[in-house]
C-alpha cells in the first residue's frame, strides 16, 4: 500500500473551514483514498474517500489532485465536536485478503473557539 | 440499531491469566477484524475474519487466538496474557472483505496487564 505523509497538527477556528492535506506521491491506479478520524479514547470512524473525482457526503469533502499524488479533505463549517486525530489511508480496490487498514500517525485537528 | 459492541470497556488482568475479549456486531457484516492501537505505533491488525468460519492472521497475531462460529460474533483471546499486550483493542466488521469496503468500528476494550 502506497505511504502517506501528513502534518502532525493542525488548529482551526470553530466555524471555520478545516482543510487537511495529505500526500500520496507513489499512490497507484488502483488505489483509493480513505479518511477516517478517531475522537479521544473512541473507535476510529470512516469520513469519506475516492478513486479521482472530488467526493461530497454529510460530513465532508474529498478534494483530489488531477494527478492524485495528494488530497485535502475539508470539513466546511468545523465544531468543537470536531477534535480529533484524521487519519489518510490509501488502499488498492482488489481484494485485499486480509482487508486491513494501515493507519498512520495522522493528523491531530484541535478546533478552538 | 448499536452497530458493533465490545466487552469489558476496560480490563485489569494479571500476567499469566487467560481473558477473553467479546465483540458483536449487529449489521449482518461478513468480514470482522481485530486491531490493537499503542502510543506511536498506531492500530496494528490482529486477526481478521472474511466470514462467518474462517479467520486469518494479521500482522501481530502471536499470543492470540480468535474463533467466528457465527456471523455476528468474533471473540479475540489471549491465552496466557503479558504485559506487552497491554493496550487498546478495537473491533470493527465490514460488509465484505473488499478493500472498499468500509470499516465500522467499536467502542474499544483498554487492557492492562500487570
Amino acid at each position: 500500500d502506497a505511504k502517506t505523509t501528513q502534518p502532525p497538527s493542525m488548529d482551526c477556528a470553530e466555524g471555520r473551514a478545516a482543510n487537511l492535506p495529505c500526500n500520496h506521491s507513489t499512490i497507484s491506479g488502483n488505489e483509493y483514498v480513505y479518511w477516517y478520524r478517531q475522537i479521544h479514547s473512541q473507535g476510529p470512524q470512516y469520513i469519506i474517500h475516492g478513486l479521482k473525482n472530488n467526493e461530497t457526503n454529510e460530513m465532508a469533502s474529498l478534494i483530489i489532485t488531477e494527478d492524485r499524488k495528494s488530497s485535502t479533505l475539508i470539513l466546511p463549517h468545523a465544531t468543537l465536536r470536531d477534535t480529533a486525530v484524521y487519519y489518510c489511508i490509501v488502499r488498492p480496490w482488489f481484494y485485499n485478503q486480509g482487508g486491513k487498514l494501515i493507519f498512520g500517525q495522522g493528523t491531530e485537528l484541535s478546533v478552538k473557539p | 440499531i448499536a452497530g458493533i459492541t465490545q466487552a469489558p470497556t476496560s480490563q485489569i488482568l494479571a500476567a499469566g491469566r487467560r481473558m477473553t475479549l467479546r465483540c458483536t456486531q449487529d449489521m449482518r457484516h461478513n468480514a470482522m477484524y481485530w486491531y490493537r492501537q499503542d502510543l506511536g505505533l498506531g492500530l496494528r491488525l490482529i486477526h481478521y475474519s472474511n466470514t462467518a468460519g474462517t479467520t486469518g492472521k494479521g500482522e501481530v497475531p502471536d499470543g492470540y487466538s480468535v474463533s467466528r462460529a457465527n456471523t455476528d460474533d468474533f471473540p479475540l483471546t489471549l491465552a496466557s496474557a503479558v504485559p506487552s499486550q497491554t493496550s487498546v483493542y478495537f473491533c470493527a466488521s465490514s460488509e465484505g472483505d473488499r478493500s472498499t469496503d468500509t470499516q465500522y468500528f467499536g467502542p474499544g476494550t483498554r487492557l492492562t496487564v500487570l
